[in-house]
C-alpha cells in the first residue's frame, strides 16, 4: 500500500522562479492538507482541500501561493516568484474522511531551497 | 489568541527511564488530541489519538492523558530506548477540521 507520495523531495529554485510541489494522497483518501515547516520550528497549517474544493486556506500567504486538488491527479502547491523566506520543508498529509477525530497520514516532505 | 505549547527545552533522559512530555493549549476546545513522532528529514508519524471524553489511552510503552479542565495532555514513554529519540508533536483539531500542531519537543534517550 503506497502512502502519501510527495515530489520532488528536494527542489532548488532561484529567487523569482516558480516552485511546484506535488502530493499524491493515500489511495482512496479525498482530503489533503499542506503544512510548512521552517528549521527548528513546528508544522504550520497552510491549506485543507477536498477534491476540487478548497475548504480552509487560512494559513496560506495571500500572495504568490496557491493550491489545488483536481478531480484527477495529485494535489499541487504552487509558489510563484519564490523568495529566500520560502525555503522550508513542505509536508502534505491526507485522510480518508474529514480529519476531526481521525488520523492524517504524512508524506516525507518536499524541501525547497531558494538561492 | 490560540496557542499550543510543548516543553520548550529539549528533554534528555537515561535509557530505561520514563519520559514525560507536556502539551498545553489555550483558547481551543478540542474534541480530540493526537501525538506524532518526527525523525530528522522525515514526515510526522501518528502515534496515538485521545478524545475529549477519554482520560487516558495506552499503546504498548506509550501512554497519553487528556485533561480538558487543565487544557493539558501528557505523553509518557516508559522503559525508554535510544530508538525513541525523536521530536514529538502534539496536535488538536482547529476550526473547519484542520489539524493544528504544537512546536514539538525534542527527546534524546541516552544509553
Amino acid at each position: 500500500n503506497a502512502g502519501v507520495m510527495q515530489n520532488p523531495r528536494h527542489l532548488v529554485r532561484r529567487r523569482g522562479q516558480e516552485a511546484r510541489l506535488r502530493c499524491s494522497p493515500v489511495k482512496g483518501h479525498s482530503h489533503v492538507y499542506w503544512y510548512r515547516q521552517l528549521p527548528e520550528e513546528g508544522l504550520k497549517f497552510m491549506v485543507y482541500l477536498q477534491k476540487e474544493n478548497i475548504i480552509d486556506e487560512s494559513g496560506m500567504p495571500k500572495e504568490r501561493f496557491s493550491a489545488e486538488f483536481p478531480k484527477e491527479g495529485p494535489s499541487i502547491l504552487r509558489i510563484q516568484q519564490v523568495v529566500r523566506g520560502d525555503s522550508a520543508a513542505y509536508f502534505c498529509a491526507s485522510s480518508p474522511v474529514r480529519a476531526s477525530g481521525n488520523t492524517i497520514y504524512f508524506g516525507e516532505g518536499s524541501w525547497l531551497t531558494v538561492v | 489568541s490560540q496557542k499550543i505549547e510543548q516543553n520548550s527545552e529539549a528533554l534528555n533522559i537515561q535509557e530505561g527511564k520514563t519520559a514525560t512530555l507536556t502539551c498545553n493549549y489555550t483558547n481551543y476546545s478540542p474534541a480530540y488530541l493526537q501525538w506524532y513522532r518526527q525523525d530528522p528529514g522525515r514526515g510526522p508519524v501518528f502515534l496515538l489519538l485521545i478524545r475529549e471524553n477519554e482520560k487516558e489511552k495506552r499503546k504498548e510503552r506509550l501512554k497519553v492523558t487528556f485533561d480538558t479542565t487543565l487544557k493539558q495532555s501528557l505523553f509518557h514513554i516508559t522503559a525508554s530506548q535510544p530508538a525513541d529519540s525523536a521530536t514529538y508533536l502534539c496536535a488538536l483539531d482547529g476550526d473547519y477540521d484542520k489539524v493544528i500542531f504544537g512546536p514539538g519537543t525534542s527527546l534524546s534517550v541516552i544509553p
